[in-house]
C-alpha cells in the first residue's frame, strides 16, 4: 500500500510565478490536509479537504493561495505570484474516512520544498 | 499560538541512553500524537494516545499524558544513532492538528 505521494519533491520558482503542489492520498483516505513549514518551525495547518469540498480553510492566507480536491486525481496547492515568503517545506498528510475524523493518525507526505529565487 | 510546545528545544546523548522531552498545550484535546522528522524529510509518525488514555508504549518508546496539567513525555529507551531527528508532538482537536516547534534530538556513538 503505497503512502502518501507529493511531487514534485523541490520546486524552484521565481518571484510572481506560480506554484503548484500535488498531493496523492493513502489508497482508501479520504481526508487530505496541507500544512506549510517554515525553517527550524513546527508544521502549520492551512486547509483540510475531503473530495470535492473544502472543509475548513482557515490557515489559509487570503490571497494567492488555494486548494482544491477533486473527484479524481490528486489533490493541488496553487500558489499564485510567489514571493520569497513562500519559501518553506508543504506536506501533505491523509487519514481515512470516518466520523470523528480527529481519532485518526495523519500520514504525511515526504513534502515539496518551495523555494523562491 | 501554537498548541504544542515541546521542551527542550535540543537534547544530545550518548548512544544507549534514554530520551526524555516533554510536550505542553493549552487546551482541550482529543489526542496527542508524536512524530519524527529527518532532517529533510517527511513527518514519520511514532504514537498516537487519546485523551481517555495516560501511558501507551511502542517498542522503546513509551508515552505519557497528562490532561490535567496538559502535559506530554515522549521517552526513548536505549538511543540508536538512527533516533537522531526532530521530535514533534501534535495535539489534535477535531482533526487540526497542531504542532510544536520540536526538539531536536543528537544520539552520539
Amino acid at each position: 500500500n503505497a503512502g502518501v505521494m507529493q511531487n514534485p519533491r523541490h520546486l524552484v520558482r521565481r518571484r510572481g510565478q506560480e506554484a503548484r503542489l500535488r498531493c496523492s492520498p493513502m489508497k482508501g483516505h479520504s481526508h487530505v490536509y496541507w500544512y506549510r513549514q517554515l525553517p527550524e518551525e513546527g508544521l502549520k495547518f492551512m486547509v483540510y479537504l475531503q473530495k470535492e469540498n473544502i472543509i475548513d480553510e482557515s490557515g489559509m492566507p487570503k490571497e494567492r493561495f488555494s486548494a482544491e480536491f477533486p473527484k479524481e486525481g490528486p489533490s493541488i496547492l496553487r500558489i499564485q505570484q510567489v514571493v520569497r515568503g513562500d519559501s518553506a517545506a508543504y506536506f501533505c498528510a491523509s487519514s481515512p474516512p470516518g466520523r470523528r475524523t480527529g481519532y485518526y493518525e495523519q500520514y504525511f507526505g515526504p513534502g515539496t520544498r518551495l523555494t523562491v529565487t | 499560538s501554537q498548541q504544542g510546545e515541546e521542551d527542550p528545544q535540543a537534547l544530545s546523548i550518548q548512544e544507549g541512553e534514554n530520551a526524555t522531552m516533554n510536550c505542553s498545550y493549552k487546551t482541550s484535546i482529543n489526542n496527542l500524537q508524536w512524530y519524527r522528522q529527518n532532517s529533510g524529510r517527511g513527518l514519520v509518525h511514532l504514537i498516537l494516545i487519546r485523551s481517555n488514555e495516560r501511558e501507551k508504549h511502542s517498542g522503546r518508546l513509551r508515552v505519557t499524558l497528562d490532561t490535567s496539567k496538559k502535559s506530554s513525555s515522549l521517552l526513548i529507551t536505549a538511543s540508536r544513532a538512527a533516533d537522531t531527528a526532530s521530535y514533534f508532538c501534535a495535539t489534535a482537536r477535531d482533526y487540526k492538528l497542531s504542532f510544536g516547534a520540536g526538539t531536536t534530538v543528537t544520539v552520539r556513538a
